[in-house]
């Protein structure tokens, strides 16, 4: 079992605001890190796959960092909106195959 | 985009009884469907791996005459949990990589298990 830990389990943002949490991994072979947001009673949805590192992917008001020497990726969230409110999850590959995820970060943004 | 189609999204069942779950990729072929389960507050777990005609390839500590998985065609893969016990009570839910240049993994939306 590889350990990927998400940090903060939970976390609440007022509406507006500006948050970021993170997303550790084993730093030895590293493949890739995907990220995925969760809403209730959906289908996980892909928002990120990074692989060099260094390496900042955006979306809309997210982005997210990489820094595979370390073992570390963040995420971030600018000027959060209600819609933004989901659970976060992060996955290491040491290959192109299997992944390995952590227990994510569940956002609430308060309005 | 591909969309994964999964049911039921919440089953009942009672103990000693076999429950199937369905995972079927739309608009894509899913060669390889993951299998994984989630308890409370923690992370999804890999239970298997099927490939489309031929065996799962199992996690260490998933039992594979407990959990049966099916990859009888490329759109449809099937976990059925055989005489189910109430600590089989989880959330499963699969995923497959699409073949349209999708970002990531195609997640199915789930299935609530409780075994009563």
């Amino acid at each position: 079992i590889l350990n990927v830990e998400q940090s903060p389990q939970s976390l609440h943002v007022q509406e507006g605001d500006s948050t970021n949490f993170t997303c550790s991994f084993p730093s030895s072979n590293f493949y890739a890190l995907h990220w995925y947001r969760w809403e209730t009673a959906k289908s996980p949805e892909a928002l990120f796959v990074m692989t060099l590192n260094g390496d900042e992917k955006k979306k809309g008001r997210i982005s997210a960092t990489l820094n595979t020497k370390e073992g570390y990726s963040y995420l971030y969230i600018k000027g959060s909106q209600p819609e933004d409110s989901a659970t976060y999850l992060c996955a290491y590959g040491p290959n192109d195959y299997k992944l390995s995820f952590g227990a994510g970060t569940t956002v609430t943004v308060r309005a | 985009g591909a969309v994964v189609s999964q049911h039921p999204s919440r089953v009942i069942c009672k103990s000693g009884t076999s429950v199937k779950i369905e995972c079927r990729s739309l608009d894509f072929q899913a060669t390889t469907m993951f299998w994984y389960r989630q308890f409370p507050k923690q992370s999804l777990m890999l239970m298997a791996t099927s490939n489309e005609g031929s065996k799962a390839t199992y996690e260490q500590g998933v039992e594979k005459d407990k959990f049966l998985i099916n990859h009888a065609s490329l759109t449809l893969s099937t976990l059925t949990v055989t005489s189910a016990h109430p600590e089989d009570s989880s959330f499963y839910i699969c995923s497959a990589r699409g073949t349209l240049g999708e970002v990531g993994y195609t997640f199915g939306s789930g299935t609530r298990l409780t075994v009563v």
